[in-house]
């Protein structure tokens, strides 16, 4: 059975720093894997989606990569901002609808 | 409409209520999918539909609950003699679908509707 664990569950840093949030899985069997971003009271926002055969997917400060052979992908944000304060969940994918998730990260940007 | 919108937001229901949530996709989108959310941790997979064809419903963790698209747009989750345990934010989400090709199934969520059992 799939499972995906998110590294930390809670993350504080001052505004301006480069992060990396990790994300790992246990079966790399996947079609893709995912990261959003989760607002207070609002939904989920896909950030960027990796396919199962690409190493890696960028969006603006937002770069993701993927390893499938460790079961690992990490989420980098560059020059953070107050901004990116919210939770971060990855969701992996062994077929073309059903996605599994981590618990997700929360990230909070110091002013 | 312009993003998947749900209905009601918030919920309050006494034990043993039997409640009602609803779901508008985007319009066009053939699948969509019902999630639930537990405080502090990932969404888990409830039920997924083609068009009005409910074609996975493994997640539904008991047969208090049911899930129906009957025109193939709108969808309704219902709860039956609620437990507190039901207690959680539930998800909908839509995707054009229809067929292969990454971008097709990428899902696009609502708000959720947060539940509290009392």
């Amino acid at each position: 059975k799939q499972e995906v664990t998110q590294i930390p569950a809670a993350l504080s840093v001052p505004e301006g720093e480069n992060l990396v949030l990790n994300c790992s899985f246990t079966d790399s069997a996947i079609y893709n894997l995912q990261w959003f971003r989760q607002d207070p009271g609002k939904g989920l926002t896909s950030l960027l989606l990796i396919q199962s055969s690409q190493r890696e997917q960028t969006s603006g400060r937002l770069n993701a990569s993927l390893d499938k052979s460790s079961g690992r992908s990490t989420l980098y944000i560059a020059a953070s901002q107050p901004g990116d304060s919210a939770t971060y969940l990855c969701a992996v994918s062994a077929s073309n609808y059903q996605l599994i998730w981590g618990a997700g990260t929360k990230l909070i940007i110091k002013p | 409409g312009a993003g998947v919108s749900q209905s009601p937001r918030y919920k309050v229901a006494k034990r043993g209520q039997d409640v009602a949530l609803r779901c508008d996709p985007i319009s066009g989108h053939v699948s969509l999918f019902w999630y639930q959310q537990a405080l502090g941790q990932g969404p888990e997979f409830l039920t997924y539909f083609q068009n009005e064809a409910q074609l996975d419903k493994s997640g539904l963790p008991s047969d208090r609950f049911f899930a129906e698209r009957p025109e193939g747009s709108v969808s309704t989750l219902k709860i039956q003699r609620t437990q507190q345990e039901d207690s959680a934010v539930y998800l909908c989400a839509s995707s054009l679908g229809g067929g292969a090709g990454v971008f097709r199934n990428i899902q696009y969520f609502g708000a959720g509707t947060r539940l509290s059992v009392l």
